[in-house]
């Protein structure tokens, strides 16, 4: 599965946007990206995923760049709820699921 | 509806001392997974169960960790003797599909701690 590349650690104030990208210059053609989070002393939790195109939830928004080298997870209006450590994870899309977490980043959300 | 279900939250044992932790995954989820994450870490895969067969074990330490599930539903990990280096969190996942875009579901965790 291919590598990504997230920055330790990100700021952001309370109603702005929050846009954290993720470099995985090495993905494969059949490779999704996903995004997980972990709030503080829980387990991680889904946010979203894509393969080529945009995609939009409740949660987030996923921008994948056309070559699929990067993406950025987009949080339009964040809360002090959304501080936690977010995962940007790659994962083929067939065959058994088996999510390799990295390190992530780290989102403080402040007042 | 309910979510992975795990246990115990903490426990504190001391070196070479065995320690089991056990997970009721979401009803209908074929695939379990054990995830451990030590502190400031991302969690890392220990094993994936497909129903109560064993899909990949590649980074379960088998020398002391053990797990199984019985009946492909509940799954219990355990740790004999354990190390000072085991205290991590102990994460039980499942998932619906194990092909496409299964999402993970994740329990809370089960913290231990080896003195």
């Amino acid at each position: 599965d291919a590598k990504t590349t997230q920055p330790p650690s990100m700021d952001c104030a309370e109603g702005r946007a929050a846009n954290l990208p993720c470099n995985h210059s090495t993905i494969s053609g059949n490779e999704y990206v996903y995004w997980y989070r972990q709030i503080h002393s829980q387990g991680p939790q889904y946010i979203i995923h894509g393969l080529k195109n945009n995609e939009t939830n409740e949660m987030a928004s996923l921008i994948i760049t056309e070559d699929r080298k990067s993406s950025t997870l987009i949080l339009p209006h964040a809360t002090l709820r959304d501080t936690a450590v977010y995962y940007c994870i790659v994962q083929r899309g067939t065959g058994f699921q088996k999510l390799v977490f990295g390190t992530g980043t780290r989102l403080l959300v402040s007042p | 509806e309910a979510g992975v279900a795990q246990s115990p939250r903490y426990k504190i044992i001391e070196k070479r001392q065995s320690v089991a932790f056990w997970c009721n995954p979401i009803s209908g989820h074929a695939t379990l997974y054990w995830y451990q994450q030590i502190l400031g870490q991302g969690p890392k895969l220990l094993i994936q169960f497909q129903n109560n067969g064993v899909v990949d074990d590649s980074q379960l330490p088998k020398d002391r960790f053990s797990a199984e599930r019985l009946k492909g539903v509940d799954s219990t990990l355990k740790i004999q003797p354990a190390k000072l280096e085991d205290s991590a969190v102990y994460l039980c996942a499942s998932s619906l599909a194990s092909v496409n875009t299964g999402e993970l579901f994740f329990g809370e965790g089960s913290r231990l701690t080896v003195l």
